[in-house]
């Protein structure tokens, strides 16, 4: 079935150092939104991408939609303790009715 | 200040219980959502609303029930037929089916 799937699943970093999850559609997206989870608490919605090739940033997080708009990536450079937490990626597969999340990348920090 | 809020924060079922847990939202948005996450797992949709009065099933509402009178309020009921309901539940609100949403701070459901 139609699905949302982000790779890796757990992602365990130095700090200071940079690293990429990425997020794959079997299908072609309207758009792709990113939410952040910490450890204990709720997702928070982060950012929403809607054009083909669109790159956003956000202080140390660089987030791309693909120019097919079926992938996305989020990129964080030197990360901090601060950055530890699920990162779920969510687009609409069905025209116009709900998000469908992807499983999550689970991210440690190792200080 | 706006947002949505879910209450209780821990519940405890006992066998053949039935247990409704309560989400408010004050955002003035259309549509809400019940999600179910297992301990480092993703998140299961259990039951939408784009209306009110209107319901969806999700990826596992069995066990599950829902209703929609107000368009602030969507409770669930964790029946006894669920037979495995310990789990993290989240409820989200959105303007729409395919906008950014909202989460409320979950409750989480224990069996006892």
């Amino acid at each position: 079935g139609q699905q949302v799937m982000q790779i890796p699943q757990y992602q365990h970093v130095q700090e200071g150092e940079d690293f990429t999850t990425y997020c794959n559609s079997s299908t072609t997206l309207s758009n792709i939104q990113w939410y952040k989870q910490r450890p204990g608490g709720h997702p928070v919605f982060l950012i929403q991408l809607v054009k083909s090739g669109e790159v956003k940033k956000q202080k140390r997080l660089t987030f791309q939609f693909g120019e097919a708009k079926k992938n996305s990536s989020l990129h964080i450079t030197a990360t901090q303790t601060t950055d530890v937490g699920t990162y779920f990626c969510a687009g609409p597969l069905a025209a116009g009715n709900k998000l469908t999340f992807g499983g999550g990348t689970r991210v440690l920090v190792k200080p | 200040d706006g947002g949505i809020t879910q209450s209780p924060k821990y519940l405890f079922r006992k066998e053949g219980q039935n247990v409704t847990l309560s989400c408010e939202q004050n955002l003035n948005h259309d549509a809400m959502y019940w999600y179910r996450q297992d301990p480092g797992q993703g998140l299961r949709l259990i039951y939408y609303s784009q209306i009110v009065n209107d319901f969806q099933k999700g990826d596992i509402a069995e066990g599950y029930s829902v209703s929609r009178e107000k368009k602030e309020s969507f409770p669930l009921t964790v029946t006894s037929a669920q037979k495995n309901p310990t789990a993290f539940y989240l409820c989200a609100s959105s303007r729409g089916g395919a906008q950014p949403q909202h989460f409320g701070d979950g409750t989480r459901l224990s069996i006892l």
